[in-house]
């Protein structure tokens, strides 16, 4: 099956940071990826989608500076939480798309635990 | 606007049968699908409806009705690990949007 890693898997830093996320799609490609971001017990909240080789589509409310993310490649997707705050700590999720099937399953990452001191 | 209901915790014994209803309000509606986390790990696929109808997979069936904007999600033989949340959510294009999820907690 299709598979999506992400690293790190949990980060602490210090407020003012910044800290990079990257997200691959292991053994397909991936034309679009997508970032969420999850409090503990809440929904999945989309923050953008990221498509190869164009800018990424943030979702209202979502700060472009902040949560810069890159697609350089087929296989990889990046975010990184810059100047990063106590309220930025949070579970970073991204997703990858997968076209093989019919279904447009999405093919989660085990997430990113950010904690920002 | 989008919009989208599922209860928020559903208590049920090993064993037993739950179904998990979900109703959305959204634009752009290809289908529905169905997503499983269990604390602290990442969601993973259970189904996807495009049409009407009930879909089965194993101890899972998931069901939609486009025309009353709704959908349900039954789960058969309930075991301890089925205890994690649920997440209904609707496919528009390539996007999905979750909802709050249904957490299920399975009691022996």
């Amino acid at each position: 099956g299709a598979v999506v890693s992400q690293h790190p898997s949990r980060v602490i830093c210090k407020s003012g940071t910044s800290v990079k996320i990257e997200c691959r799609s292991l053994d397909f490609q991936a034309t679009t990826m997508f970032w969420y971001r999850q409090f503990p017990k809440k929904s999945l909240m989309l923050m953008a989608t990221s498509n190869e080789g164009s800018k990424a589509t943030y979702e209202q409310g979502v700060e472009k500076d902040k949560f810069l993310i890159n697609h350089a490649s087929l296989t990889l997707s990046t975010l990184t939480v810059t100047s990063a705050h106590p309220e930025d700590s949070s579970f970073y999720i991204c997703s990858a798309d997968s076209l093989a099937g019919a279904y447009n399953e999405q093919f989660f990452g085990p997430g990113t635990r950010l904690t920002v001191l | 606007g989008q919009s989208l209901e599922q209860p928020s915790e559903v208590t049920a014994v090993e064993g037993a049968i739950v179904q998990i209803n979900c109703t959305y309000q959204t634009s752009g509606f290809y289908g529905l699908s169905w997503y499983q986390q269990h604390d602290g790990g990442a969601p993973t696929f259970l189904s996807y409806n495009a049409l009407d109808g009930l879909e089965e997979t194993g101890r899972f069936s998931s069901f939609l009705s486009r025309s009353d904007s709704y959908g349900y999600l039954l789960l058969q033989e309930l075991q301890m690990k089925d205890s994690a949340s649920y997440f209904c959510a609707p496919n528009a294009g390539n996007m999905l949007t979750f909802g709050g999820g249904t957490r299920l907690m399975v009691k022996p």
